[in-house]
């Protein structure tokens, strides 16, 4: 149980295209989900919560506007980078909790922009 | 002082040691505290999860926990070279969530 899907695995775009990264909850529900950044060889970089029928709440130096998430359901959570440029390229993961204590990560997207 | 620290690495060892990683936390309020494993390029994997001090053992995986010292460890026995990933350490206390940065392990066959 407690799985967690993210689509697209790897996505290549043009610079100042927009580019949608989703996150599912397979086999349970998630009011909130995490989304985190991972340069190379760098820790995970929490960017913003995700709760489900309001406004995400993001981390200081996060620029809402370019990195719109969305959590519509209990299920999904969407992470659109706007107006991407080759410095957004990046490892972006998602993780959702659950039973309250431990989370679960999907497999990441690796963003490249050109 | 940060909140979690753990060493970068990278941790080299042969295949069949014992490896042994760590972490250090500042808030005595931390209640949960979990390994992941991250392969390169994947999400972290969860591979223990404990929220009482003492041991818990998992196949070749044993989480320690010391809550009066603020210490947790990570041993892995019989080290494979499918063990050479990133671990990260990870402690929760309520809607806070906090990441160790990661020790990078390389098993060598």
């Amino acid at each position: 149980g407690a799985v967690v899907s993210q689509h697209p695995s790897r996505v290549i775009c043009k610079s100042g295209t927009s580019v949608k990264i989703e996150c599912r909850s397979l086999d349970f529900q998630a009011t909130t989900m995490f989304w985190y950044r991972q340069f190379p060889k760098q820790s995970l970089m929490l960017m913003a919560t995700s709760n489900e029928g309001s406004k995400a709440t993001y981390e200081q130096g996060v620029e809402k506007d370019k990195f719109l998430i969305n959590h519509a359901s209990l299920t999904l959570s969407t992470l659109t980078v706007t107006s991407a440029h080759p410095e957004d390229s990046s490892f972006y993961i998602c993780s959702a909790s659950w039973q309250g204590h431990g989370y679960t990560f999907g497999s990441g997207t690796r963003l490249t922009v050109v | 002082q940060k909140e979690v620290e753990q060493d970068p690495g990278p941790l080299s060892v042969p295949e069949g040691a014992i490896v042994s990683l760590n972490c250090t936390y500042s808030n005595s309020a931390f209640q949960y505290f979990m390994w992941y494993r991250q392969y390169s390029r994947k999400g972290p994997e969860l591979l223990m999860y404990t929220y009482s001090s003492g041991n818990k053992e998992d196949g070749r995986f044993t989480a320690q926990v010391d809550k009066s010292s603020k210490y947790i460890s990570l041993f892995i026995r019989d080290s494979q070279p499918s063990d050479s990933a990133t671990y990260l350490c990870a402690l929760n206390y309520g809607q806070n969530f906090v990441f160790g940065p990661g020790t990078r392990l390389s098993v060598l066959p």
